[in-house]
């Protein structure tokens, strides 16, 4: 079974572009979530979706936006972009158990330097 | 809101010797409790996981954790790491509530000298 694939794998833009990224989840998964990773802060909960709409979300600016589509992929947007925002973006897909003992399984992340 | 403490940074160790990390959680309710691994270059995987029934769980590559409610401390353990074990390790905790939504503690980098 394949893996989560994200894309793509680095992107380099400067301040104030707008960037997106695409998570392919695991065949049958139907819960995405998005993390960032950087040195200071470790790994950062963004947002979940779920069929198409968005269970949970972190603390992070409005700039950070993302979205489901039917088919589970999903994309996670950022707007005006900022120094700060360079970042490895993980996306994690799991299957989403009534019970809630899901686990999630993680992509490469797509590496993003804001210049 | 939980959180998690991860309470080494960086951890050296000759090839052989035991491993401890330690994690402490903080949440009043349900977990599920999580140990992954990220080797250089490579993305996060799953060492092992805990839901629920015996609190002794083992994982891949010798790996084992012990979850001790009472603590609230989940360590992970390896009785003879190996220098392929150099990685960076993540404890992380969900609750049933919110099972996409995962906190991670900042990592302890283990270096394994051969």
């Amino acid at each position: 079974k394949a893996g989560v694939t994200q894309t793509p794998r680095y992107l380099i833009k400067t301040r104030g572009q707008q960037v997106t990224l695409s998570c392919s989840p695991i065949s049958g998964h139907r819960s995405v979530s998005w993390y960032q990773q950087t040195p200071g802060q470790g790994l950062q909960f963004l947002f979940e979706y779920f069929s198409e709409t968005q269970r949970n979300k972190g603390n992070f600016p409005g700039r950070f936006s993302g979205r489901q589509f039917s088919n589970s992929r999903s994309e996670m947007n950022v707007s005006t972009l900022e120094l700060g925002d360079s970042a490895l973006y993980l996306c994690a897909s799991s299957r989403y158990l009534a019970g809630g003992t899901d686990t999630q399984y993680f992509g490469p992340g797509t590496r993003l330097t804001v210049l | 809101a939980q959180s998690v403490s991860q309470h080494n940074h960086h951890v050296i160790l000759s090839e052989a010797a035991s491993l401890e990390l330690g994690c402490n959680y903080s949440y009043g309710g349900t977990v599920n409790l999580f140990w992954y691994v990220q080797y250089p270059g490579q993305h996060l995987q799953l060492l092992l996981k805990y839901f629920s029934g015996d609190p002794l769980v083992k994982g891949i590559k010798g790996f084992e954790a012990e979850f001790i409610k009472s603590k609230f401390s989940f360590n992970l353990r390896k009785p003879s790491v190996q220098w392929s074990d150099t990685a960076e390790y993540f404890c992380a905790v969900s609750t049933n509530t919110n099972a996409g939504k995962s906190t991670f503690g900042d990592g302890t980098t283990l270096t394994v000298k051969p």
